[in-house]
Protein backbone atom coordinates (compact mmCIF):
# COMPACT_ATOMS: atom_id res chain seq x y z
CA UNK A 1 0.00 0.00 0.00
CA UNK A 2 1.42 3.70 -0.74
CA UNK A 3 0.67 6.76 1.93
CA UNK A 4 1.77 9.78 2.03
CA UNK A 5 1.57 11.97 4.96
CA UNK A 6 1.98 15.85 5.36
CA UNK A 7 2.01 16.48 9.03
CA UNK A 8 1.44 20.50 8.72
CA UNK A 9 -2.14 21.07 7.57
CA UNK A 10 -2.01 24.97 7.39
CA UNK A 11 1.15 27.17 7.59
CA UNK A 12 1.28 30.59 8.18
CA UNK A 13 4.23 33.41 7.25
CA UNK A 14 4.78 36.49 6.49
CA UNK A 15 5.95 37.49 3.08
CA UNK A 16 9.42 37.11 2.23
CA UNK A 17 10.33 34.06 4.58
CA UNK A 18 11.22 31.12 3.36
CA UNK A 19 8.86 28.01 4.51
CA UNK A 20 9.30 24.47 3.85
CA UNK A 21 6.64 21.93 3.09
CA UNK A 22 7.01 18.57 4.61
CA UNK A 23 6.22 15.60 2.74
CA UNK A 24 6.87 11.97 3.84
CA UNK A 25 5.51 8.85 2.13
CA UNK A 26 5.31 5.41 2.24
CA UNK A 27 5.96 2.46 -0.42
CA UNK A 28 6.98 -0.96 -0.79
CA UNK A 29 7.68 -0.29 -4.38
CA UNK A 30 11.52 0.38 -5.70
CA UNK A 31 10.65 2.50 -8.36
CA UNK A 32 8.22 5.32 -8.46
CA UNK A 33 7.56 9.45 -8.45
CA UNK A 34 6.97 11.68 -6.19
CA UNK A 35 4.82 14.86 -7.22
CA UNK A 36 4.11 18.14 -6.22
CA UNK A 37 1.14 19.87 -6.92
CA UNK A 38 -0.55 24.00 -6.11
CA UNK A 39 -4.05 24.18 -5.58
CA UNK A 40 -4.70 28.14 -5.68
CA UNK A 41 -8.07 29.77 -4.33
CA UNK A 42 -9.97 29.35 -7.88
CA UNK A 43 -9.00 25.28 -7.23
CA UNK A 44 -7.44 23.34 -10.34
CA UNK A 45 -4.62 21.53 -8.82
CA UNK A 46 -1.59 22.68 -10.92
CA UNK A 47 1.06 19.97 -11.70
CA UNK A 48 4.97 21.92 -10.37
CA UNK A 49 6.92 18.96 -9.95
CA UNK A 50 7.95 14.90 -10.47
CA UNK A 51 10.24 13.43 -9.15
CA UNK A 52 11.78 9.78 -10.03
CA UNK A 53 12.84 7.48 -7.00
CA UNK A 54 16.52 6.99 -9.19
CA UNK A 55 17.03 10.63 -8.93
CA UNK A 56 17.73 12.11 -5.36
CA UNK A 57 19.60 15.35 -6.83
CA UNK A 58 17.74 18.72 -5.40
CA UNK A 59 15.98 20.59 -7.88
CA UNK A 60 15.52 24.44 -7.91
CA UNK A 61 13.58 26.37 -9.64
CA UNK A 62 13.00 30.47 -9.12
CA UNK A 63 12.31 30.57 -5.38
CA UNK A 64 11.00 26.96 -5.31
CA UNK A 65 13.13 24.43 -4.27
CA UNK A 66 12.86 20.37 -3.59
CA UNK A 67 14.52 18.39 -1.15
CA UNK A 68 13.93 14.59 -2.20
CA UNK A 69 15.50 11.96 0.55
CA UNK A 70 15.56 8.63 0.10
CA UNK A 71 16.97 7.14 2.89
CA UNK A 72 14.05 9.36 5.60
CA UNK A 73 11.53 9.01 2.64
CA UNK A 74 10.87 12.31 2.37
CA UNK A 75 10.07 15.31 -0.43
CA UNK A 76 9.79 18.16 1.34
CA UNK A 77 9.43 21.79 -0.69
CA UNK A 78 10.51 24.94 0.42
CA UNK A 79 9.59 28.45 -1.36
CA UNK A 80 12.36 31.34 -1.12
CA UNK A 81 11.34 34.75 -0.57
CA UNK A 82 7.47 34.02 -0.16
CA UNK A 83 4.83 35.92 -1.80
CA UNK A 84 0.92 36.88 -1.17
CA UNK A 85 0.61 34.84 -4.48
CA UNK A 86 2.02 31.69 -3.06
CA UNK A 87 -0.69 31.24 -1.02
CA UNK A 88 -2.32 28.15 -1.84
CA UNK A 89 -3.06 24.64 -0.51
CA UNK A 90 -0.23 22.20 -1.80
CA UNK A 91 -0.27 18.68 -2.34
CA UNK A 92 2.45 16.06 -2.04
CA UNK A 93 1.60 12.72 -3.79
CA UNK A 94 3.29 9.49 -5.10
CA UNK A 95 2.80 7.07 -7.99
CA UNK A 96 4.39 3.57 -8.87
CA UNK A 97 6.55 3.44 -11.80
CA UNK A 98 4.75 1.57 -13.81
CA UNK A 99 1.58 3.40 -12.92
CA UNK A 100 2.59 6.93 -13.49
CA UNK A 101 -0.73 8.87 -13.65
CA UNK A 102 -2.36 6.53 -10.71
CA UNK A 103 -1.79 9.21 -7.80
CA UNK A 104 -2.31 8.81 -4.31
CA UNK A 105 -2.33 12.41 -2.51
CA UNK A 106 -0.94 13.66 0.96
CA UNK A 107 -3.80 15.55 2.96
CA UNK A 108 -2.42 19.12 1.44
CA UNK A 109 -0.84 21.73 3.90
CA UNK A 110 -2.34 25.29 3.32
CA UNK A 111 -0.08 28.14 3.02
CA UNK A 112 -0.91 31.24 3.65
CA UNK A 113 1.35 34.52 3.29
CA UNK A 114 0.46 37.74 4.92
CA UNK A 115 1.59 40.80 3.45
CA UNK B 1 -5.35 26.23 -25.80
CA UNK B 2 -8.87 25.04 -23.44
CA UNK B 3 -7.87 22.86 -20.26
CA UNK B 4 -10.28 20.66 -18.45
CA UNK B 5 -13.66 21.68 -18.93
CA UNK B 6 -15.75 20.75 -16.05
CA UNK B 7 -19.95 21.32 -15.72
CA UNK B 8 -21.42 22.45 -13.59
CA UNK B 9 -19.32 24.19 -11.02
CA UNK B 10 -21.81 24.08 -8.57
CA UNK B 11 -24.19 22.03 -8.09
CA UNK B 12 -27.13 21.99 -4.84
CA UNK B 13 -29.41 18.93 -5.00
CA UNK B 14 -31.54 17.71 -2.28
CA UNK B 15 -31.01 13.62 -1.12
CA UNK B 16 -32.62 10.98 -3.44
CA UNK B 17 -31.97 12.90 -6.84
CA UNK B 18 -29.33 11.79 -9.57
CA UNK B 19 -26.55 14.35 -10.37
CA UNK B 20 -24.60 13.72 -13.29
CA UNK B 21 -21.03 15.83 -13.50
CA UNK B 22 -19.60 16.62 -17.03
CA UNK B 23 -15.95 16.86 -18.14
CA UNK B 24 -14.55 17.47 -21.55
CA UNK B 25 -10.64 16.34 -21.38
CA UNK B 26 -7.86 18.57 -23.17
CA UNK B 27 -7.62 17.25 -27.02
CA UNK B 28 -5.46 14.70 -27.66
CA UNK B 29 -5.19 13.29 -24.06
CA UNK B 30 -6.43 10.26 -23.86
CA UNK B 31 -6.50 9.00 -20.00
CA UNK B 32 -8.93 10.93 -17.79
CA UNK B 33 -9.51 10.19 -14.23
CA UNK B 34 -11.96 11.63 -11.66
CA UNK B 35 -11.11 12.86 -8.16
CA UNK B 36 -13.40 13.73 -5.45
CA UNK B 37 -11.67 15.71 -2.56
CA UNK B 38 -13.77 16.30 0.95
CA UNK B 39 -12.05 17.91 3.94
CA UNK B 40 -12.46 14.38 6.01
CA UNK B 41 -11.09 12.19 2.89
CA UNK B 42 -8.62 14.35 0.88
CA UNK B 43 -8.22 14.12 -2.43
CA UNK B 44 -9.85 10.12 -3.53
CA UNK B 45 -9.18 8.65 -7.19
CA UNK B 46 -12.46 7.37 -8.03
CA UNK B 47 -12.05 5.86 -11.63
CA UNK B 48 -9.28 5.88 -14.21
CA UNK B 49 -9.82 5.53 -18.30
CA UNK B 50 -7.29 4.98 -20.80
CA UNK B 51 -8.55 4.85 -24.30
CA UNK B 52 -12.11 5.76 -22.95
CA UNK B 53 -11.73 1.94 -21.45
CA UNK B 54 -12.24 2.31 -17.63
CA UNK B 55 -8.72 0.94 -15.81
CA UNK B 56 -9.28 1.08 -12.47
CA UNK B 57 -12.72 2.06 -10.47
CA UNK B 58 -11.48 0.50 -7.05
CA UNK B 59 -12.24 3.73 -6.02
CA UNK B 60 -15.92 4.25 -6.69
CA UNK B 61 -17.31 4.13 -3.55
CA UNK B 62 -19.86 2.17 -4.09
CA UNK B 63 -23.09 0.87 -6.80
CA UNK B 64 -24.76 4.68 -6.77
CA UNK B 65 -21.82 6.01 -8.52
CA UNK B 66 -21.16 5.12 -12.19
CA UNK B 67 -18.73 6.73 -14.90
CA UNK B 68 -18.91 6.55 -18.67
CA UNK B 69 -16.50 8.00 -21.35
CA UNK B 70 -18.30 7.62 -24.84
CA UNK B 71 -15.90 9.11 -26.67
CA UNK B 72 -12.64 10.75 -26.10
CA UNK B 73 -13.85 14.10 -25.50
CA UNK B 74 -16.24 13.59 -23.14
CA UNK B 75 -16.77 11.86 -20.12
CA UNK B 76 -19.77 11.68 -16.90
CA UNK B 77 -19.86 10.84 -13.37
CA UNK B 78 -23.41 10.26 -12.50
CA UNK B 79 -24.94 9.93 -8.29
CA UNK B 80 -28.38 8.06 -8.13
CA UNK B 81 -29.58 8.32 -5.46
CA UNK B 82 -27.45 11.18 -4.07
CA UNK B 83 -26.97 11.31 -0.52
CA UNK B 84 -25.68 14.41 1.31
CA UNK B 85 -22.25 12.34 2.21
CA UNK B 86 -21.64 12.56 -1.40
CA UNK B 87 -21.22 16.41 -1.04
CA UNK B 88 -17.95 17.50 -1.97
CA UNK B 89 -15.52 18.95 -4.86
CA UNK B 90 -15.23 16.46 -7.93
CA UNK B 91 -12.34 17.01 -10.14
CA UNK B 92 -12.01 15.64 -13.66
CA UNK B 93 -8.24 15.42 -14.94
CA UNK B 94 -6.42 14.17 -17.99
CA UNK B 95 -3.58 13.42 -19.82
CA UNK B 96 -1.27 11.56 -22.07
CA UNK B 97 -0.42 8.16 -21.45
CA UNK B 98 2.70 8.02 -23.16
CA UNK B 99 3.56 11.62 -21.66
CA UNK B 100 5.45 12.67 -18.73
CA UNK B 101 4.23 10.43 -15.82
CA UNK B 102 2.31 11.82 -13.54
CA UNK B 103 1.22 15.53 -15.07
CA UNK B 104 -1.99 15.52 -14.69
CA UNK B 105 -4.18 18.45 -15.89
CA UNK B 106 -7.04 19.20 -13.49
CA UNK B 107 -10.31 21.18 -13.99
CA UNK B 108 -11.56 23.48 -11.56
CA UNK B 109 -14.33 20.90 -10.11
CA UNK B 110 -17.91 20.52 -9.33
CA UNK B 111 -18.60 21.73 -5.94
CA UNK B 112 -21.51 19.35 -5.25
CA UNK B 113 -23.97 19.79 -2.33
CA UNK B 114 -26.60 17.27 -1.57
CA UNK B 115 -28.81 18.39 1.35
Amino acid sequence: AQKVTQAQTEISVVEKEDVTLDCVYETRDTTYYLFWYKQPPSGELVFLIRRNSFDEQNEISGRYSWNFQKSTSSFNFTITASQVVDSAVYFCALSRSNAGNMLTFGGGTRLMVKP
Amino acid sequence: DAGVIQSPRHEVTEMGQEVTLRCKPISGHNSLFWYRQTMMRGLELLIYFNNNVPIDDSGMPEDRFSAKMPNASFSTLKIQPSEPRDSAVYFCASSLAQGKAGELFFGEGSRLTVL
